[in-house]
């Protein structure tokens, strides 16, 4: 069974420019979630998708960032204009409906997206 | 604020001796624990799920969930230096509108 793919997998810009990173799930996998991962800490929920629709949103920067999962299976997040601070890897994963019997609750995380802002 | 608490470490452990990792976390309506081992530059994978209070053993790796106190350990006997990585604790509430928050990571460095 193919995994979470991701790309690119790095990425170095200058700040105030943008960049995109593109996610492909897991076959099936009804849930999204873009993770944001620095140096030393763990991830930190962007924004979690439920097929199409947004389910958390909370610690997403929107006046920088913006994701979408158009037709319900690949994402696109993007950062415009990125900050030093963005500088992070950017993780996918994706997991079966919440609430969908069997669940366990797993994320399946895929290899991430490293950015680099000069 | 729903906060995951770990150690930030490094625990180092000789190799051979168990290791102990520990989680505190606020939510009191959280239902589903996880142990993720991230190695370096790579991303985390899942080691061990419990759902309920006592403790869940999976080959080397047993982990203790303690509701009333919101505690959830994870200890790895006989360790192994391939064992050294960081080991993130993750709870949510399985309800679609909760999510997922991992803690900081605890660094477990196993000495030969």
């Amino acid at each position: 069974e193919a995994g979470v793919a991701q790309s690119p997998r790095y990425k170095i810009i200058e700040k105030r420019q943008s960049v995109a990173f593109w996610c492909n799930p897991i076959s099936g996998h009804a849930t999204l979630y873009w993770y944001q991962q620095i140096l030393g800490q763990g991830p930190k929920l962007l924004i979690q998708f439920q097929n199409n629709g947004v389910v958390d949103d909370s610690q997403l920067p929107k006046d920088r960032f913006s994701a979408e999962r158009l037709k319900g299976v690949d994402s696109t997040l993007k950062i415009q204009p990125a900050k030093l601070e963005d500088s992070a890897v950017y993780l996918c994963a994706s997991s079966l409906d919440l609430l969908a019997a069997g669940n366990t609750g797993e994320l399946f995380f895929g290899e991430g997206s490293r950015l680099t802002v000069l | 604020q729903k906060e995951v608490e770990q150690n930030s470490g490094p625990l180092s452990v000789p190799e051979g001796a168990i290791a102990s990792l520990n989680c505190t976390y606020s939510d009191r309506v959280s239902q589903s624990f996880f142990w993720y081992r991230q190695y370096s530059g790579k991303s985390p994978e899942l080691i061990m799920s419990i759902y309920s209070n006592g403790d869940k053993e999976d080959g080397r790796f047993t982990a203790q969930l303690n509701k009333a106190s919101q505690y959830v350990s994870l200890l790895i006997r006989d360790s192994q230096p391939s064992d050294s990585a960081t080991y993130l604790c993750a709870v949510n509430s399985l309800n679609r509108d909760d999510k997922i928050i991992f803690g900081k990571g605890t660094r477990l460095h196993i000495l030969p």
